[in-house]
């Protein structure tokens, strides 16, 4: 059964770093590319950066969030990240990891339960 | 970037109806298309991809059409654990991008 379970979220100030963290199971990890997304508070989704299975330079990122945060892999742990930097308040959002599907496809064949990042002072 | 947009934003149907959500894209995205099912507190789950095929254990009254710009979901005969709000997802381009979502509530 595959599962993904996020942890690092929490209350950050503005300005302020935090790391997320995706402890995949149930599937061969590196086999698969892995992506973020973000949901605020009462609001949709949205889709924040995409890494390759074997991670390096194969990297995604929305507009909103180039340059601050980084996806990184790391297969020998089953484990995926999201360093989020220079952090601001309209990141605030419930962030989820979710796994590429068999096909390669670019969508999001299973989602973690979330973790919620608060960017307030 | 691709605007996915759907409609309407909330849908009122008694259990048993049928429900047709939209979604529609600014330029075509071919057939890369999905839909996601959430409910509230939860994440959420992959119901259609391809545009029309079903994901693993999606029962058959989910349905999913189009290609290029306009797309529809169906559900045939909605049931109490259906109410929940829709996406729709386009992975033709990036960024990838999603619609606002449809709410379906009970009438």
């Amino acid at each position: 059964e595959v599962q993904l379970l996020e942890s690092g979220g929490g209350l950050v100030q503005p300005g302020g770093s935090l790391r997320l963290s995706c402890a995949a199971s149930g599937f061969t990890f590196s086999s698969y590319g892995m992506s973020w997304v973000r949901q605020a508070p009462g609001k949709g989704l949205e889709w924040v950066s995409t890494i390759s299975s074997g991670g390096g330079r194969n990297t995604y990122y929305a507009d909103s969030v180039k340059g601050r945060f980084t996806i990184s892999k790391d297969n020998s742990k089953d484990t995926l990240y999201l360093q989020m930097n220079s952090l601001r308040a309209e990141d605030t959002a419930v962030y989820y990891c979710a796994k590429r599907p068999d096909s390669g496809s670019y969508l999001f064949d299973f989602w973690g339960q979330g973790t919620l990042v608060t960017v307030s002072s | 970037e691709i605007v996915m947009t759907q409609s309407p934003a909330t849908l009122s149907v008694s259990p048993g109806e049928r429900a047709t959500l939209s979604c529609r894209a600014s330029q075509s995205v071919r057939t890369d298309l999905a839909w996601y099912q959430q409910k509230p507190g939860q994440a959420p789950r992959l119901l259609i991809h391809g545009a029309s095929t079903r994901a693993t254990g999606i029962p058959a009254r989910f349905s999913g059409s189009g290609s290029g710009t306009d797309f529809t979901l169906t559900i045939s005969s909605l049931q109490s654990e259906d109410f929940a709000v829709y996406y729709c997802q386009q992975y033709n381009k990036w960024p990838l991008t999603f619609g606002g979502g449809t709410k379906v509530e009970i009438k």
